[in-house]
């Protein structure tokens, strides 16, 4: 069974702090993805990478970074956390190549910014 | 501008019958299209897929439905049952390597 996990379930920080998101795949897949979940809005894709040191920007990248110095973690940064960015997180891995592949996701941490 | 559309938010189905989910796309180069299945607190989970070299993929109780020409497809859920009831997902494979989500449809089965 494919397992992602992510290292926290529910976190709770102050406006300001930097913010790790720790994501490990065990299956050995170059993709990792990290998405957040907002009521209405679905999955947006924050960033996504196809290999260690690689990163791409997704559709809301903005106030965050990543890094991949492993190929089975991808972490997610907040560097200056701020309300605005309370949501459900959820990391994602997939193997590479389209049109017969499905992405795997973690169980999700529920990030509240006071 | 969203790719990937449900455009209900919510559905209410009663147990046994048949749960229709409808999700829209606007990229034509999509080319491999997902449902999942999220519980509150919980990642989602892979439902069933399908390539658009087919308009049909039948997996036990869930069958997805492709129109091309369209840009729609559909879940059937047949019977609908109680522990049905959660957000589906739509998505699509985007050739950059990445998945695209719509917003999710609601579902709740009622006994």
């Amino acid at each position: 069974d494919v397992k992602v996990t992510q290292s926290s379930r529910y976190l709770v920080k102050r406006t300001g702090e930097k913010v790790f998101l720790e994501c490990v795949q065990d299956m050995d897949h170059e993709n990792m993805f990290w998405y957040r979940q907002d009521p209405g809005l679905g999955l947006r894709l924050i960033y996504f990478s196809y290999d260690v040191k690689m990163k791409e920007k997704g559709d809301i990248p903005e106030g965050y970074s990543v890094s991949r110095e492993k190929k089975e973690r991808f972490s997610l940064i907040l560097e200056s956390a701020s309300t605005n960015q309370t949501s459900m997180y959820l990391c994602a891995s997939s193997p590479p190549g389209g049109g017969s592949t499905e992405a795997f996701f973690g169980q999700g941490t529920r990030l509240t910014v006071v | 501008d969203q790719q990937v559309k449900q455009n209900s938010p919510s559905l209410s189905v009663q147990e046994g019958r048949i749960s229709i989910l409808n999700c829209d796309y606007t990229n034509s180069m999509f080319d491999y299209f997902l449902w999942y299945k999220k519980y509150p607190a919980e990642g989602p989970t892979f439902l069933i897929s399908i390539s658009s070299i087919k308009d049909k993929n039948e997996d036990g109780r869930f069958t997805v439905f492709l129109n091309k020409s369209a840009k729609h497809l559909s879940l059937h859920i047949v019977p609908s049952q109680p522990g049905d009831s959660a957000v589906y997902f739509c998505a699509a494979y985007n050739y950059g390597q990445n998945f695209v989500f719509g917003p999710g449809t609601r579902l709740s089965v009622l006994p």
